[in-house]
């Protein structure tokens, strides 16, 4: 069961062009969205990331639009550069937690690659 | 430098024998995690760890062990019980609440 659903798999931009990339939810108690960047033979690395109670936060190119009553968020790469090509994956974090530690889990979703042509 | 150290970088692994990855941080981290990567999958959850001496099974636990005697180490052992072990597997840490997870380099593992 996947609890988190990222479209597309892959996307093909050209240089200076918009990427978007959706990702959907369905558990409300998720209460942290980061979305991570990870490029051929690395660990991904966390690119952006948002609070439910906020719409919508930028950093420089990079964008996420969250969409809480539709359970939805996005990232959308502006003036995307062939620098920007690599794999994409949006997270969650589930609160919920055992034992004594409070840090809940990350969870994933599927990954979009995402190739920019010069 | 702080982060998250993952070893080795390649393995190689004949069929019906155990192999232990291993992983270290040195972020003080309570919260530690084990992903497999395939591709088209995205990161699947194997084993997580919030704490020292405790553990829990992710979604694709089967075939695989872990130990958190210290905090810093989290290794993984993929058994002869997992029929598909080839993949890339990736460590990470999480900060205090999980608000971001420190991943390392990945360790990709082949069935020969």
């Amino acid at each position: 069961q996947q609890q988190v659903k990222q479209s597309p798999q892959s996307l093909i931009v050209q240089k200076g062009g918009i990427s978007i990339i959706n990702c959907a939810y369905e558990n409300t108690a998720f209460d942290y969205f980061p979305w991570y960047q990870q490029f051929p033979g690395k660990g991904p690395a966390l690119l952006i990331a948002i609070r439910p109670d906020v719409s919508e936060k930028k950093e420089g190119r990079f964008t996420i639009s969250f969409n809480k009553s539709a359970k939805q968020f996005s990232l959308h790469i502006m003036d995307s550069q062939p620098g920007d090509s690599a794999t994409y994956f949006c997270a969650a974090r589930d609160p919920r937690s055992r034992g004594s530690s409070n840090t809940g889990k990350l969870i994933f979703g599927q990954g979009t690659t995402l190739q920019v042509k010069p | 430098d702080g982060g998250i150290t993952q070893s080795p970088k390649y393995l190689f692994r004949k069929e019906g024998q155990n192999v232990t990855l291993s992983c270290e941080q040195n972020l003080n981290h309570d919260a530690m995690y084990w992903y497999r990567q395939d591709p088209g999958q995205g990161l699947r959850l194997i084993y997580y760890s919030q704490i020292v001496n405790d553990f829990q099974k992710g979604d694709i636990a089967e075939g695989y062990s872990v130990s958190r005697e210290k905090k810093e180490s989290f290794p993984l052992t993929v058994t002869s019980a997992q029929k598909n072990p080839t993949a890339f597997y990736l460590c990470a840490s999480g900060t205090p609440m999980n608000t971001e997870a420190f991943f390392g380099q990945g360790t990709r593992l082949t069935v020969v």
